[in-house]
């Protein structure tokens, strides 16, 4: 059964940092590429990044670009999300998410989600 | 980047209606587009992939049309179970955009 579970949310202040945390089970991680999905409260879903199944490529939102990074431990089946600088509008639910087949990019598998609240 | 933009933003309806939600690209997406259903406290759901393929268990009551920059999601008789809201992503380019999603109310 495929599984994602993400970690590290938590409250932090405006510019501050924090690395989220999504261990994934049950498939062969290292063919997948993987992804990062956020939603703000009340508010609807947005993408956010995502790494390529080996790391080497990565690519982000206009919104975040600069300010988070990507990356994947393979032997650990696990993907990070490392956000700098945050800000007020960085609150939200961060799901991690799996393309249904590996090659392509349909989310099919999602974490629960952590929440990250970004207030002084 | 590409905007994905659907209509309407709410929708009131009963149990055993027709539905149908669009969603219109700023640029053409070819069939790389993917509709997901979430309910409150929930993660999205996979409903349709590539425009038309039905997700993997996903009841056939629930059907996908489009190309190029119109799509359309369609519920051919609402159950109890399906009042969440929807939303659809473009996946065609590196932005993999969401739109702002479509809340689907018991009438």
């Amino acid at each position: 059964e495929v599984q994602l579970v993400e970690s590290g949310g938590g409250l932090v202040q405006p510019g501050g940092s924090l690395t989220l945390s999504c261990a994934a089970s049950g498939f062969t991680f290292s063919s997948y590429e993987m992804h990062w999905v956020r939603q703000a409260p009340g508010k609807g879903l947005l993408w956010v990044s995502r790494v390529s199944d080996d790391g080497s490529t990565t690519h982000y939102a206009d919104s975040v670009r600069g300010r988070f990074t990507v990356s994947r431990d393979n032997a650990k089946s696990t993907v990070f999300l490392q956000m700098n600088s945050l800000r007020a509008e960085d609150t939200a639910v961060y799901f991690c998410a799996r393309p249904r087949e590996a090659g392509n990019a349909e989310l099919n598998y999602w974490g629960q989600g952590t929440l990250v609240t970004v207030s002084s | 980047d590409i905007q994905m933009t659907q209509s309407p933003s709410t929708l009131s309806a009963s149990a055993g209606d027709r539905v149908t939600i669009t969603c219109r690209a700023s640029q053409s997406v070819s069939r790389w587009l993917a509709w997901y259903q979430q309910k409150p406290g929930r993660s999205p759901k996979l409903l349709i992939y590539k425009a038309s393929s039905l997700g993997s268990g996903v009841p056939s009551r629930f059907s996908g049309s489009g190309s190029g920059t119109e799509f359309t999601l369609t519920i051919s008789s609402l159950q109890p179970d399906d009042f969440a809201t929807f939303y659809c992503q473009q996946y065609n380019t590196y932005s993999y955009t969401f739109g702002q999603g479509t809340k689907l109310e018991i009438k």
